[in-house]
């Protein structure tokens, strides 16, 4: 199984500060990642597939980096409403397909 | 537009089996495959496996190979995913999603004695 690490696990930043996610697979995955936000008993949203194209709707600032095993996502400046959990998740082997263990953006 | 709605929160006690149900709409139902994800409190999300609405075909995480049967009705539109010898562990929220972009609501699924 392909596994998928994040890093770091948490982080608080404030408004307006630019904010770096990074994810590695165990494997080669090429760019098969996509990224998705996370908040409190919501469904995961999609924000980035592909590793570097953004799901139509969201907001320019997210962008995704990245090929083979390392990735980054990246928020050009926080907004009050990114603030939860981010995860990583790897589409090579689809169907069968894993995530990150996440990372948490808190309020600084 | 696309929608996926699912059943109601269930209360299980350990060994007992559960059947979660994902009813889909706005779309052509035996075009995509279905996925299911868990999430258990305070943790990160879980692949359980993905099943195609267009022949049954399956796959399911090796952990939960031999417990879960993840099946569709394609009359009613509806996938549906069952977990038996339930656990402790199995406690969280089930959601059901089409190509990880079009999600449900989540079902909390809670196995207490």
């Amino acid at each position: 199984d392909i596994q998928m690490t994040q890093s770091p696990s948490s982080l608080s930043a404030s408004v307006g500060d630019r904010v770096t996610i990074t994810c590695r697979a165990s494997q080669s995955i090429s760019t098969y990642l996509n990224w998705y936000q996370q908040k409190p008993g919501k469904a995961p949203k999609l924000l980035i597939y592909g590793a570097s194209s953004l799901q139509s709707g969201v907001p320019s600032r997210f962008s995704g980096s990245g090929s083979g095993t390392d990735f980054t996502l990246t928020i050009s400046s926080l907004q009050p409403e990114d603030f939860a959990t981010y995860y990583c998740q790897q589409s090579y082997s689809t169907p069968s397909w894993t995530f990150g263990q996440g990372t948490k953006v808190e309020i600084k | 537009q696309v929608q996926l709605v699912q059943s109601g929160a269930e209360v299980k006690k350990p060994g007992a089996s559960v059947k979660v149900s994902c009813k889909a709409s706005g779309y052509t139902f035996t075009s995509y495959g279905v996925t299911w994800v868990r999430q258990a409190p305070g943790q990160g999300l879980e692949w359980m496996g993905w099943i195609s609405a267009y022949n049954g075909n399956t796959n399911y995480a090796q952990n939960l190979q031999g417990r879960v049967t993840m099946t569709t009705d394609t009359s009613t539109s509806t996938a549906y995913m069952e977990l038996r010898s339930l656990r402790s562990d199995d406690t969280a929220v089930y959601y059901c999603a089409r190509d990880l972009i079009f999600w449900g609501q989540g079902t909390l699924v809670t196995v207490s004695s």
